[in-house]
């Protein structure tokens, strides 16, 4: 069964920069997403195909690969941006596996 | 536009049938790809699988055997049926176009 791991949790002052990172527990990764998620509220898509941004993704926020992984790096961080941060992994276009999760904590 | 609105029964009893439909509203139905996805109280987000426009289907492999994708395109709506359900299929159900516009979410109880 494949694994993506997630950093569970990770804090960041205002104002600063932080990278969450997503790792596979197996190969043939051929891309990545990242969503946000806040309570109560459906998940935001941010990035696709590991370093794309959506129209409505804020400058702050940007995807890249650190050494094959896919990576999510939040530079300027604001109090908005606490959430849970989840990526998503695709397999040889057969399968997706999500990350456990980033619980975002700017304080 | 695009708009996701989904739809369908939020409390089951184990065994029962999960029904799910997502309307879309705003922009084309073809050349997307259509995505149920799961996140359980407490848990992390569980991709269920996705239809594209042709109607070719991909499915998560742990659920494969119970659940089935399917499009109406004259409609512009995807539907999720999940069979058999358990307590561990209690979840917040959302629908997606291409994973960058998701519906509401439907919590789905499953409880004796």
């Amino acid at each position: 069964q494949t694994v993506v791991t997630q950093e569970p949790s990770l804090t960041v002052s205002p104002g600063g920069t932080v990278t969450l990172t997503c790792a596979s527990s197996s190969g043939a990764v051929t891309s990545g997403n990242w969503f946000q998620q806040k309570p109560g509220q459906a998940p935001r898509a941010l990035i696709y195909s590991s370093t794309n941004k959506h129209s409505w993704t804020p400058a702050r926020f940007s995807g890249s690969l650190l050494g094959g992984k896919p990576a999510l790096t939040l530079s300027g961080a604001e109090p908005e941006d606490e959430a849970e941060y989840y990526c998503l992994l695709y397999y040889n276009d057969e399968l997706r596996v999500f990350g456990g999760g980033t619980n975002l904590t700017v304080l | 536009q695009v708009q996701l609105q989904q739809w369908g029964a939020g409390l089951l009893k184990p065994s029962e049938t999960l029904s799910l439909t997502c309307d879309v509203y705003g922009g084309s139905f073809s050349g997307y790809y259509w995505t149920w996805i799961r996140k359980p109280p407490g848990k992390g987000l569980e991709w269920i699988g996705e239809i594209t426009y042709t109607g070719s289907t991909k499915y998560n492999p742990s659920l494969k055997s119970r659940v089935t994708i399917s499009a109406d395109t004259s409609k512009k709506q995807f539907s999720l049926r999940l069979t058999s359900v358990t307590a561990a299929d209690t979840a917040v159900y959302y629908c997606a176009r291409d994973l960058s516009y998701w519906g509401q979410g439907t919590l789905v109880t499953v409880s004796s």
